[in-house]
């Protein structure tokens, strides 16, 4: 069975960099779909925020672009993000999704970040 | 982007009941719409892709419909596990967007 497994530091101070990773098990990263990255903020809204492909090729969206990387490593089937100069409205709970096209077919359970001093 | 308008807000049902939410978008996106089920522990469960196709293992008593600008989503019959946070998605413009969600509460 495909599983996803975010993890990473709870508090982050403002301006420094938001680093987590998403541990996949049964399912083969390099093998095909979408790896994703997706939060929801305190309001509940939800944010689709860039992905990885198989390949290797990354799409962010526009409107955090800037300043996140999605990068992977593929001898231990994970993903990462990272998300620089946070500010106390990053604060989320993040979580990692496999996607076929834009389906989000499985999903981490989440792993909730707040940027505070 | 496109904005995508759900409603209601939150919902308060009873079991056994027959239930519909809603998810405008604010212009057309030719069915390609998703519905997911949030949890209170966090868990999110996919449920229906492109407006109207069950994911494997979803119960028969959830079913989607629309076109154009609107879409809903149906659930038959209330069964308890249902009570939970439904969010919409929209995957024909980039970037992909989210309804704010829809909280199916117990009356």
């Amino acid at each position: 069975e495909v599983q996803l497994q975010e993890s990473g530091p709870g508090l982050v101070k403002p301006s420094q960099s938001l680093s987590l990773t998403c541990s996949v098990t049964g399912y083969s990263i390099t093998s095909s779909y979408r790896w994703n990255w997706i939060r929801k903020f305190p309001g509940n809204k939800l944010e689709w925020m860039g992905y990885i492909n198989s390949a290797g090729s990354t799409n962010y969206n526009p409107s955090l672009k800037s300043r996140i990387s999605i990068t992977r490593d593929t001898s231990k089937n994970q993903f990462f993000l990272q998300v620089n100069s946070v500010t106390t409205e990053d604060t989320a709970t993040y979580y990692c999704a496999r996607s076929r096209y834009l389906f989000f077919d499985y999903w981490g359970q989440g792993v909730m970040v707040t940027v505070s001093s | 982007d496109i904005q995508m308008t759900q409603t209601p807000s939150s919902m308060p049902a009873s079991l056994g009941e027959r239930v519909t939410i809603s998810c405008r978008a604010s212009q057309g996106i030719s069915n390609y719409l998703n519905w997911y089920q949030q949890k209170p522990d966090g868990t999110i469960k996919p449920l229906i892709y492109y407006t109207s196709n069950l994911q494997s293992g979803v119960p028969s008593r959830f079913s989607g419909s629309g076109s154009g600008t609107d879409y809903s989503l149906t659930i038959s019959s209330l069964e308890p596990e249902d009570f939970a946070m439904y969010y919409c998605q929209q995957y024909d413009s980039s970037p992909n967007t989210f309804g704010a969600g829809t909280k199916l509460e117990l009356k």
